[in-house]
């Protein structure tokens, strides 16, 4: 099955400063590549994904880039600021046969620091 | 908005205790999923359901059934409860149209086994 590493496991910036998030899968069929922030006690919930068929994906301050060859996608945050301080976690999917889902593989997430 | 709402979010049981965790979910999804999140492993599926009467192991299902006899609702079931099944467990659907597949999930359930 599809396994993800996710790197690092926390991270410490300060505000106004750029943060990035890599992620490395090991199946070579998998094509959809979410990210989800958790903010403390709260649910996940997507920011940005990016597909198979894509490079790179942009949303504001947050990119994804995606490198299929070399099994790898990576979140970059820009200009960060306190309230982007949570979890966040990669993950890799591919088509679950038969059943017409896709079937996520998450990374175990990286705990976010922002100082202000 | 999706609204995925899991019914405990606190509960205390005892070992050996029959657990149910409810979820349903409001808007007309084909797949229901629940995880289980603990600190460093990140979110581990369970089980997942793709319709009714529908199941498929996750990567972590032993110790775990589940039931789903209406599209909205997919429950998780410990059998027979243990002190590592202490966790927090997240329920999420996402529906089977177009490409995207996002999955949603609930605000969890936090399960302390005694």
């Amino acid at each position: 099955g599809e396994n993800v590493e996710q790197h690092p496991s926390t991270l410490s910036v300060q505000e106004g400063d750029s943060a990035v998030i890599k992620c490395t899968y090991s199946d070579s069929a998998s094509n959809y590549f979410p990210w989800y922030k958790q903010e403390l006690g709260k649910r996940p919930q997507l920011i940005i994904d990016i597909r198979s068929n894509v490079g790179e994906k942009k949303d504001q301050r947050i990119a994804v880039t995606l490198n299929k060859t070399a099994k790898h996608f990576s979140l970059h945050i820009t200009e960060t600021q306190p309230e982007d301080s949570a979890v966040y976690f990669c993950a890799a999917s591919i088509r679950w046969p038969g059943a017409g889902s896709y079937q996520l593989t998450f990374g175990k997430g990286t705990k976010l620091s922002v100082i202000p | 908005d999706v609204k995925v709402t899991q019914s405990s979010r606190y509960l205390v049981k005892r070992t050996g205790e029959k657990v149910f965790l409810e979820c349903v979910q409001d808007m007309d999804h084909e797949n229901m999923f629940w995880y289980r999140q603990d600190p460093g492993l990140g979110l581990r599926l369970i089980y997942f359901s793709y319709d009714v009467k529908m199941k498929e192991k996750g990567d972590i299902p032993e110790g775990y059934s589940v039931s789903r006899e209406k599209k909205e609702r997919f429950s998780l079931i410990l059998e027979s409860a243990s002190t590592n099944q202490t966790s927090m467990y997240l329920c999420a659907s996402s529906s089977q149209q177009g490409s995207g597949n996002t999955i949603y999930f609930g605000e969890g359930s936090w399960l302390t086994v005694v």
